[in-house]
């Protein structure tokens, strides 16, 4: 069964460049990472998905290394909106979808 | 376009009732799936329904069930509730089975008395 690990908490300030890590063991081969964002009161949204090396939106990019046992979402010139919870999710060998506990990133002025 | 619609928004129950919450997916997308948000556990996959047949399923005991209609729009149940099944209730639609890129609704928050 694939296990997801995140930072729970981080902080960081407007304007800086903000890379939350997640660890996955034991995941498809053949599935996407995808990352979603969440604010209090609303359901969870698609931020970016990738299967290896990099990609990049207009809000972020995604590094995956080779052997696929992490990612990081890389969060550019955040601001106060960007305050939020951040999750990863992957699959695994079983098709089930595991969601990492998120991380709740605060942003400072 | 429409985004993901549930209903209601909030709901108060009592040990024992049963409650049924809907999902209304955005158009053209025929996968639902549902998940239970608590403060403790996170977000945890319940099932996922595409073409009225549920694909996948979570490990919740079966007091938690739920269908999908011909227009996609999807229901779930929760009978003999329990004072832990309060949560936050969540629906994702997506245009394809098992496909990660969904769009959540805002969730119903039920909780149980």
């Amino acid at each position: 069964l694939a296990k997801t690990t995140q930072p729970i908490s981080m902080d960081s300030y407007e304007g800086q460049e903000v890379n939350i890590t997640c660890s996955h063991n034991n995941i498809a081969t053949n599935d996407y990472i995808t990352w979603y964002q969440q604010f209090p009161s609303q359901g969870p949204r698609f931020i970016i998905q990738g299967y290896k090396t990099k990609v990049t939106n207009e809000v972020a990019s995604l590094f995956i290394p080779a052997d696929r046992k992490s990612s990081t979402l890389s969060l550019p010139r955040v601001s106060l909106s960007d305050t939020a919870v951040y999750y990863c999710l992957v699959g695994d060998s079983n098709y089930q979808l595991i969601w990492g506990a998120g991380t709740k990133l605060i942003i400072k002025p | 376009k429409a985004g993901v619609t549930q209903t209601p928004r909030y709901l108060i129950k009592t040990r024992g009732q049963q409650v049924t919450l809907s999902c209304s997916p955005i158009s053209g997308h025929r996968s639902v799936s549902w998940y239970q948000q608590t403060p403790g556990q996170g977000l945890q996959f319940l099932f996922e329904y595409f073409s009225e047949t549920q694909r996948n399923k979570g490990n919740f005991p079966g007091r938690f069930s739920g269908r999908q209609f011909s227009n996609s729009r999807s229901e779930m149940n929760v009978s003999t509730l329990e004072l832990g099944d309060s949560a936050l209730y969540l629906c994702a639609s997506s245009l394809a089975f098992k496909n990660t890129e969904a769009f959540f609704g805002q969730g119903t928050r039920l909780t149980v008395v």
